[in-house]
């Protein structure tokens, strides 16, 4: 079946700007993360959503960033005027049985800001 | 808190020798473990898993890991390094530990398979 899928797969945008990222998991998982991939700070997590539930937001690292799932399905990731060290691949995975399960990754998100 | 610390940041091995990549855990709960290979611009996928069964955990492709919890260590081992096990390695730990929760990951090994 489809795995989870990322759109779009790389993003050039100008300091100051404003990018949607969106991630499409696996149907009927219940749980959708990102996490970003960088350089000076490996893998780290941003935001978790489980089912209806209020997400966790604890990785955000800043206010610029926010996120949201909509139908329990499809998510979005914004960041709001984009600065050089957001630069990053962004990664979503998925995961059934309230987020016990394995983590299904998708390819990612390459995001460049000049 | 949870935490992994991968203790080489680049391993070498010659085409047909043993592999071991070294990792240690903290987990406040009962842990679960996870490694995660990366090959060059492709996406992160699943090795194998620890979660409370088996100590000995034998995964995809060859690659097998112990769990050892007086030694809070969980290294990835592979009896015969083939050319296409070159790859970034990352070792995880769940947040929540067998309850699930967001994935925490060590800085990553690079491996690389000289012919």
């Amino acid at each position: 079946g489809a795995g989870v899928s990322q759109s779009p797969s790389n993003k050039v945008t100008e300091k100051g700007k404003d990018v949607e990222l969106r991630c499409d998991p696996i149907s009927g998982h219940t749980a959708l993360y990102w996490y970003r991939q960088s350089l000076g700070q490996g893998l780290e997590f941003l935001i978790y959503f489980q089912g209806n539930s209020a997400p966790d937001k604890s990785g955000l690292p800043s206010d610029r960033f926010s996120a949201e799932r909509t139908g329990g399905s499809v998510s979005t990731l914004t960041i709001q005027r984009t600065q050089q060290e957001d630069s990053a691949v962004y990664l979503c995975a998925s995961t059934a049985d309230r987020g016990l399960g394995e983590q299904y990754f998708g390819p990612g998100t390459r995001l460049t800001v000049t | 808190a949870q935490s992994v610390t991968q203790l080489d940041s680049h391993v070498s091995v010659s085409e047909g020798t043993p592999v071991l990549l070294r990792c240690n855990y903290s987990s406040s709960y009962s842990p679960s473990l996870f490694w995660y290979v990366q090959h060059p611009n492709k996406g992160l996928q699943l090795l194998l898993k620890y979660t409370s069964a088996a100590t000995l955990v034998k995964g995809i492709n060859g690659f097998e890991a112990e769990f050892k919890k007086s030694e809070t260590s969980f290294h990835l081992t592979k009896p015969s390094a083939h050319m296409s096990d070159a790859a970034e390695y990352f070792c995880v730990v769940s947040d929540r530990g067998n309850q699930g929760g967001k994935l925490i990951f060590g800085q990553g090994t690079e491996l690389s398979v000289k012919p």
